[in-house]
């Protein structure tokens, strides 16, 4: 497809439980970023891969979050033992790197934590 | 933390131009100037970015004022559609990669009929 791709588009998952989300990338896009939006607030960053390593995993709230890309192709996010609070959108960008190019966002994977 | 500072709201009447304006005062040589829109349930759509010179597009204008302390973003006959959060973002570009994105709370502008 021509845009970010994201899924699944919807998850709800018992607390505890791990899940995974993955980022298909517009194709060629050597960055990619992680963010997360609560309801009702603004985008939290999470983590940023330049080709297949990550020179800014700051925003990861915590040791259970963690985000791996291959083949600086596909990323997956990964939330281990979900909490409530995890509840959000969690959003993926692409962009071509590192000159002032824009980046394009998918449509986010709504997580609900339960 | 966001470098840029919008006002929470603005209403524009459908037809009519939306100036948005952002403050960035501590911007720096190196840094651009991106604005982004969310329209509600979507993820955030790139409508255009500049340094130093003002630009446009087939979605908008950006005006940057000479000092680049400030901008304004431009939406030449707004819409219905057009109602969203609008954020203006600064960014460096690093030796070896570019910064993420940092978004602020952003305008949330209503287009009324």
């Amino acid at each position: 497809g021509a845009g970010v791709s994201q899924s699944p588009s919807n998850k709800v998952t018992e607390k505890g439980k791990d899940v995974e989300l993955r980022c298909d990338p517009i194709s060629g896009h050597t960055a990619l970023y992680w963010y997360r939006q609560r309801l009702g607030q603004g985008l939290e960053f999470l983590i940023y891969f330049q080709g297949n390593s990550a020179p800014d995993k700051s925003g990861l709230p915590s040791d259970r979050f963690s985000a791996e890309r291959t083949g600086e192709s596909v990323s997956t996010l990964t939330i281990q033992r979900t909490q409530q609070e995890d509840s959000a959108v969690y959003l993926c960008a692409s962009s071509r790197g590192v000159s002032n190019t824009e980046a394009f966002f998918g449509q986010g994977t709504r997580l609900t934590v339960v | 933390d966001a470098k840029t500072t919008q006002p929470p709201s603005m209403d524009c009447a459908e037809g009519r131009a939306a100036n948005l304006p952002c403050n960035h005062s501590t911007i720096s040589g190196n840094e651009y100037v991106y604005w982004y829109r969310q329209i509600h349930s979507q993820g955030p759509q790139y409508i255009i970015h500049g340094l130093k010179n003002n630009e446009t597009n087939e979605m908008a204008s950006l005006i940057i004022t000479e000092d680049r302390k400030s901008s304004t973003l431009i939406l030449p006959h707004a819409t219905l559609r057009d109602t969203a959060v609008y954020y203006c973002i600064v960014r460096a570009l690093m030796d070896n990669y570019g910064q993420n994105f940092v978004f602020g709370p952003g305008t949330r502008l209503s287009v009324l009929p």
